[in-house]
């Protein structure tokens, strides 16, 4: 899997967009992108993911640059529950997953009121 | 659903104790896995399993078993504790729905070994 750059902490003000950068210069073709967070205390929260084009779910959106070497997270309104450590994990499909995640040190996200 | 579930969710054990961690989820999934979360450091994989009767180590294997008898359950047990096993345990599961590798974690188990 490829190796991932974070930036070890970010502070965003509250009902601002928060956006989490993402360097993987080595990400391979097959390779997706998935972002986790961790809330403190909590288990890993799934987030989104990609291959190729930008996603939007209901929590964030996640922007592939067109060479795939980096990408952003955007949570559009930062509230105070999204105070977390975020995860930029690249790895290829492998049916299912269970052989598990690599978890760098991410990127701690705080949300100033 | 109530997705993954734990227990204990904290435990205190003396050196050289046994006991099991217990971990189920109801959403079918084939694939589970056990974590451990050591402070201020990131997850790293004990046991997975993809599927029943069928499991493998992870980076962190020694002092822990696994075994998985039925889709839902997937007990890790600690043979003889040591303060070196002090940490926070997680357990994940995932499927192939929609061709991703999408893991479900829950809540933890804080294990204190004396």
């Amino acid at each position: 899997d490829a190796k991932t750059t974070q930036p070890p902490s970010m502070d965003c003000a509250e009902g601002r967009a928060a956006n989490l950068p993402c360097n993987h210069s080595t990400i391979s073709g097959n390779e997706y992108v998935y972002w986790y967070r961790q809330i403190h205390s909590q288990g890993p929260q799934y987030i989104i993911h990609g291959l190729k084009n930008n996603e939007t779910n209901e929590m964030a959106s996640l922007i592939i640059t067109e060479d795939r070497k980096s990408s952003t997270l955007i949570l559009p309104h930062a509230t105070l529950r999204d105070t977390a450590v975020y995860y930029c994990i690249v790895r290829l499909y492998r049916g299912g997953g269970a052989d598990g995640l690599t978890f760098g040190k991410g990127t701690h996200l705080i949300i100033q009121p | 659903n109530a997705g993954v579930t734990q227990t204990p969710k904290f435990q205190v054990l003396k050196t050289g104790q046994s006991m099991t961690l217990q971990c189920a989820q109801d959403m079918n999934h084939e694939y589970m896995s056990w974590y451990r979360q050591d402070p201020g450091m990131g997850l790293r994989l004990i046991h997975y399993s993809v599927g029943a009767g069928i499991t493998d180590q992870g980076e962190v294997p020694n002092g822990y078993n696994v075994s998985r008898s039925t889709t839902e359950d997937f007990p890790l047990r600690l043979l003889s504790a040591a303060p070196s096993q002090t940490s926070v345990y997680f357990c994940a599961s995932s499927s192939t729905d929609r061709g991703t590798d999408t893991q479900y974690f829950g809540p933890g188990t804080r294990l204190t070994v004396l």
